[in-house]
């Protein structure tokens, strides 16, 4: 049972750099997430989708961006990377809203 | 607005003692309440959630909790704790999902911190 899988899981960024992170769920999930976690602040979701090709911004969306092109995946985006984009990152997915989400293994962050 | 408030940072205690997290929450409807455990450097697992009916449910590895309407809360327990348990453990709820807006399906607590003195 893969569930949700998440690549990279670590990485280091200069500043301005870009990069994809991906994710990808094997239960046939219609909504799927991406948070970010820093020390004291929890989980916060950046971006969601409700499905295939459908993408919204969450609570803290800014310099990043998401696709949903297959249901199976959903890939997080960095355009330009800042020391500010330091976290973990968690990809999760669920069968409904309101529902359980199933979390990745995560992607530890570093911009210098 | 939804919330959830886990007023404890870190809790430690001695293993073998029993345990208590505390998680209150704000929401207008009959909530759906879930927690997590996240072990260091892993991702976040589902220990237990409560939909409806027993407001006592049973999650895994010997995890229980609460649900109290009256109190706006669901405190996870556990009679024993091992050293293993030692992790960090999130409270969330499932939020009315409106699709567009910024808070997706599940909110979090920002997460309680158990240490196990041996």
């Amino acid at each position: 049972n893969a569930g949700v899988t998440q690549t990279p899981k670590f990485r280091v960024l200069k500043t301005g750099q870009s990069m994809t992170l991906l994710c990808a769920q094997d239960m046939n999930h219609e909504y799927m997430y991406w948070y970010r976690q820093d020390p004291g602040m929890g989980l916060r979701l950046i971006h969601y989708s409700v499905g295939e090709g459908t993408t919204a911004k969450g609570e803290v969306p800014d310099g990043y961006n998401v696709s949903r092109l297959k249901k199976q995946n959903f890939l997080l985006g960095l355009e330009s990377a800042a020391p500010s984009q330091t976290s973990v990152y968690f990809c999760a997915s669920s069968w409904e809203s309101n529902t359980e989400a199933f979390f990745g293994q995560g992607t530890r962050l570093t911009v210098v | 607005a939804q919330s959830v408030t886990q007023p404890d940072i870190h809790i430690t205690v001695s293993e073998g003692a029993s345990l208590e997290l505390r998680c209150n929450y704000s929401y207008g409807a009959t909530p759906y309440l879930f927690w997590y455990v996240q072990s260091p450097g892993q991702g976040l697992q589902l220990l237990l959630k409560y939909f409806s009916g027993d407001t006592l449910v049973q999650g895994i590895k010997g995890f229980e909790a609460e649900f109290k309407r009256s109190q706006s809360s669901f405190n996870l327990r556990k009679p024993s704790v091992h050293w293993s348990d030692a992790a960090e453990y999130f409270c969330a709820v499932g939020a009315v999902f409106n699709y567009g807006g910024s808070q997706g399906n599940l909110i979090f607590g920002k997460g309680t911190k158990l240490s196990v003195k041996p």
